[in-house]
This record gives structure tokens, C-alpha cells and sequence, in this order.
């Protein structure tokens, strides 16, 4: 049972590239979630999707989209990375947008220099 | 709007003494509360939780009481190991409004 992937692990980017943060979760789980951490700040919401074929903004969703074109997966992608967005990224899953308790993936620690 | 307190950290203990990490809420309703473990290099883990007041979660030595009298969450331990050294993070989740999220505070280190 693998729960929730992240790839990569980590990754250093140049400021201006474009990058896709992975995360498949095999628990059939429909609402889905990317946060990113950053020191001080806590856990902040970028974008959800409650359904496959939905999604919405969060808290933080400038210079961030995603996609949900299946249960499974719900790539984050930066279109031009700025040094800002260096942080820790995690995606979590919970059964259903009413459920309560939701589960993390082991995250994905980006640079952007 | 919905919000979570934790206290500053970081917590530092000798082995085998007793922990309280703080934590305190604002909410709309009756939220439902939780504690999530982020160990050194890996993701959150729910540690424990309770969805209405008075119900006291429990899990792996760790307590919480969900107080609605004093909005409070205070996550406890009577007897710390050196395997318990974690950020701890302090969370309520609300289904009273349009979109149902969690809330985090910004988390207490236990060294």
C-alpha cells in the first residue's frame, strides 16, 4: 500500500523555468490538495479538487496550476518558476470533500535559485 | 474566519518529562480537531483527533481534550521520548462553509 507519491523528492530550478510536481494517491480518493510549507508560516492551501474534472484556488494559487484529469493524479505545475516559490510542497488526499481527516504525501522539497 | 493558535516553539525536553503544546481555535460551528506529526524529512501524519466537544483523542501515549469552553486543543504527553523530537502541527477542519478545508497553525518543534 503505497498511499500518496510525490515526485521528484527534491529539485533545484532556475528562475524563469517550468516545472511539474507529481502526486498519485492509490486510495481512490476524490478531493485532493497541494500546500506548501514554508518556515513560520505553517501549511498553506495552493489548489484543491474536490472531484476528478474539478478543481479550485486556495489560499496561495498565483504563479501555480493543476489539473485533474483522473482520480489518481494531481500534477502542480509552476509555468515560470521565481525564487519565491522555494518551499516544501505536499499533496494530500481525503476520501470526499465532507471527510474530515485527510493524508499526506511525503512532499517535494523545490529551490528555485 | 476559521483560525488555529499554536504556541511558539521550539519545545525543548529532557527524556521522560511531561509535554503540553498549546493550541488554541476560532471557529464558526463545531469544527472537527487534530494533530498532525511532521517527523525530520517526511510528511504530516494525523496523530490524533476529536469531532465534538469533550471527546478526547489518544494515540501512541499523546492526549487532547476538545475544549468548546475555552476554544482548546492542547496536545499532551506524560513521559517524552527522544523518538517523540517532531513539529507538531495543530488543525481544525470545518464543513459550515462553502469549502470545506483544514486549518494549521504554524506548528511547534519538540527538540
Amino acid at each position: 500500500i503505497a498511499g500518496i507519491t510525490q515526485a521528484p523528492t527534491s529539485q533545484i530550478l532556475a528562475a524563469g523555468r517550468r516545472m511539474t510536481l507529481r502526486c498519485t494517491q492509490d486510495m481512490r480518493h476524490n478531493a485532493m490538495y497541494w500546500y506548501r510549507q514554508d518556515l513560520g508560516l505553517g501549511l498553506r492551501l495552493i489548489h484543491y479538487s474536490n472531484t476528478a474534472g474539478t478543481t479550485g484556488k486556495g489560499e496561495v494559487p498565483d504563479g501555480y496550476s493543476v489539473s485533474r484529469a483522473n482520480t489518481d493524479d494531481f500534477p502542480l505545475t509552476l509555468a515560470s518558476a521565481v525564487p519565491s516559490q522555494t518551499s516544501v510542497y505536499f499533496c494530500a488526499s481525503k476520501r470526499d470533500r465532507n471527510t474530515d481527516t485527510q493524508y499526506f504525501g511525503p512532499g517535494t522539497r523545490l529551490t528555485v535559485l | 474566519g476559521n483560525s488555529v493558535t499554536q504556541m511558539e516553539g521550539p519545545v525543548t525536553l529532557s527524556e521522560e518529562a511531561f509535554l503540553t503544546i498549546n493550541c488554541t481555535y476560532t471557529a464558526t460551528g463545531y469544527p472537527s480537531l487534530f494533530w498532525y506529526v511532521q517527523y525530520p524529512g517526511e510528511g504530516l501524519q494525523l496523530l490524533l483527533k476529536a469531532t465534538k466537544a469533550d471527546d478526547k483523542g489518544s494515540n501512541k501515549g499523546f492526549e487532547a481534550t476538545y475544549r468548546k469552553e475555552t476554544t482548546s486543543f492542547h496536545l499532551e504527553k506524560g513521559s517524552v521520548q527522544v523518538s517523540d523530537s517532531a513539529v507538531y502541527f495543530c488543525a481544525l477542519f470545518s464543513s459550515n462553509t462553502g469549502f470545506q478545508k483544514l486549518v494549521f497553525g504554524t506548528g511547534t518543534r519538540l527538540l
